[in-house]
């Protein structure tokens, strides 16, 4: 249980397009995800909280223009790199917590690769 | 402001030799102490959440422990299969928000 379904797994694209990531919870309901950025040997960097039916919160310097957040249902979270560039590149993890689950649960991560 | 700081940044063992890794914290009323694993290309593995100081929990070759200031994870005769990226999370009672520490990448050689 609590499984967390992230997609795609590998992304690569073309510099000044855009990509959509998926966070899917696939057996609990979950009113807050959120979205990590990882470097390589480094920890995971919170960008932000998605909240379901409303508007995402943003940690101090991320771009809320550029990394778009949408949470439309309590199973889905999207984050959308707009007009990418190569220093986007990145490994992109969410996460959500069950009600009934003692921790957050990830998805097992999208590595961006902007060329 | 919520920090957390892990030593050693990278540790390397003989298998079943023990050791532990530390995880220093501060944080505005902490709501839960979290340790996860995390593989290269992967996302992280829940092990355990700690709630209050005083509290253990096991999970086969790991404990986790919790005082007021630090959490120690502890590795019992290590196998090469628990070789991973450790990372240490707290969760303040301001927000939802958990926040990472560095990690500590142990190798654990055959």
């Amino acid at each position: 249980g609590a499984v967390v379904s992230q997609h795609p797994s590998r992304v690569i694209c073309k510099s000044g397009t855009s990509v959509k990531i998926e966070c899917r919870s696939l057996d609990f309901q979950a009113t807050t995800m959120f979205w990590y950025r990882q470097f390589p040997k480094k920890s995971l960097m919170l960008m932000a909280t998605s909240n379901e039916g409303s508007k995402a919160t943003y940690e101090q310097g991320v771009e809320k223009d550029k990394f778009l957040i949408n949470h439309a249902s309590l199973t889905l979270s999207t984050l959308t790199v707009t007009s990418a560039h190569p220093e986007d590149s990145s490994f992109y993890i969410c996460s959500a917590r069950a009600w009934d689950r003692d921790g957050y649960t990830f998805g097992s991560g999208t590595r961006l690769t902007v060329v | 402001e919520d920090q957390v700081t892990q030593s050693p940044e990278a540790l390397r063992l003989q298998e079943g030799e023990s050791s532990s890794l530390n995880c220093s914290y501060t944080v505005s009323g902490l709501r839960g102490l979290f340790w996860y694993r995390q593989d290269p290309g992967k996302g992280p593995e829940f092990l355990f959440t700690l709630y209050s100081a005083g509290e253990e929990k096991e999970k086969e070759r790991l404990k986790a422990t919790l005082t007021k200031k630090e959490s120690f994870l502890h590795i019992t005769a290590p196998k090469p299969e628990d070789s991973a990226t450790y990372l240490c999370a707290v969760q303040g009672n301001r927000d939802d928000k958990i926040i990472f520490g560095k990690g500590t990448r142990l190798h654990i050689l055959p």
